[in-house]
């Protein structure tokens, strides 16, 4: 079965950083681009990140840019997300996501349970 | 950078068929994927590349694209059709590629 699990989700200040993980099983990791995506309560999707196959490339959300870093270790089948300098505005539940569909690989229908991420003092 | 539109509610009774837009500029030239989330859940892909249904998506949800608007239907509505509905496409031209649409509440009446 193709799944997608993160942790690391919690409570943190202002200022404060955290790493979020995403354990991926049923499918080879490694040939796939990896992608997280949050929710704020009661809002829409927001994209947040993405990093390719062999962790060469990635990309961010202008507002993500020099606070969040995306990572990947193939060897493990997880993926990362470092977030710091948070604020209340990052409160979310955060999502990985991959692609199984399609030739441009862009469609997510793999996505994980989400973990809940609480900035507040 | 590129901006999607949706409309926030749709309302339709059962049975009947629902049309959600998303608006972009010239969107027709990109590959639009619609996402159902519904509470307390994970968005799950109903339509990806305007057109296609991934395995296990009931023939009722379809899509189609062209000029500046995206449209998801979905035919002969049920209950449990009733979620957010969100457009998402992926801007290669840009450094901030993953881009979605605001989403709508689909009420079934």
């Amino acid at each position: 079965e193709v799944q997608l699990v993160e942790s690391g989700g919690g409570l943190v200040q202002p200022g404060g950083s955290l790493r979020l993980s995403c354990a991926a099983s049923g499918f080879t990791f490694s040939r796939n681009a990896m992608h997280w995506v949050r929710q704020a309560p009661g809002k829409g999707l927001e994209y947040v990140s993405a990093i390719s196959s062999n962790g060469g490339s990635t990309y961010y959300a202008n507002s993500m840019k020099g606070r969040f870093t995306i990572s990947r270790d193939n060897s493990k089948n997880t993926l990362y997300l470092q977030m710091g300098s948070l604020r209340a505005e990052d409160t979310a539940v955060y999502y990985c996501a991959t692609s199984m569909v399609g030739p441009t690989r862009t469609a997510f229908d793999i996505w994980g349970q989400g973990t809940m991420v609480t900035v507040s003092s | 950078s590129y901006v999607l539109t949706q409309p926030p509610s749709v309302s339709v009774a059962p049975g009947q068929t629902a049309r959600i837009t998303c608006g972009g500029d010239n969107i027709g030239s990109k590959s639009v994927h619609w996402y159902q989330q519904k509470p307390g859940q994970a968005p799950v892909l109903v339509v990806y590349d305007d057109s296609d249904r991934p395995s296990g998506i009931p023939e009722r949800f379809s899509g189609s694209n062209s000029g500046n608007t995206a449209t998801l239907t979905i035919s002969r509505v049920e209950a449990e059709d009733e979620a957010d509905y969100f457009c998402q496409v992926w801007d290669s031209s840009s450094d901030h590629p993953g881009i979605f649409g605001g989403g709508t509440k689909l009420t079934v009446l």
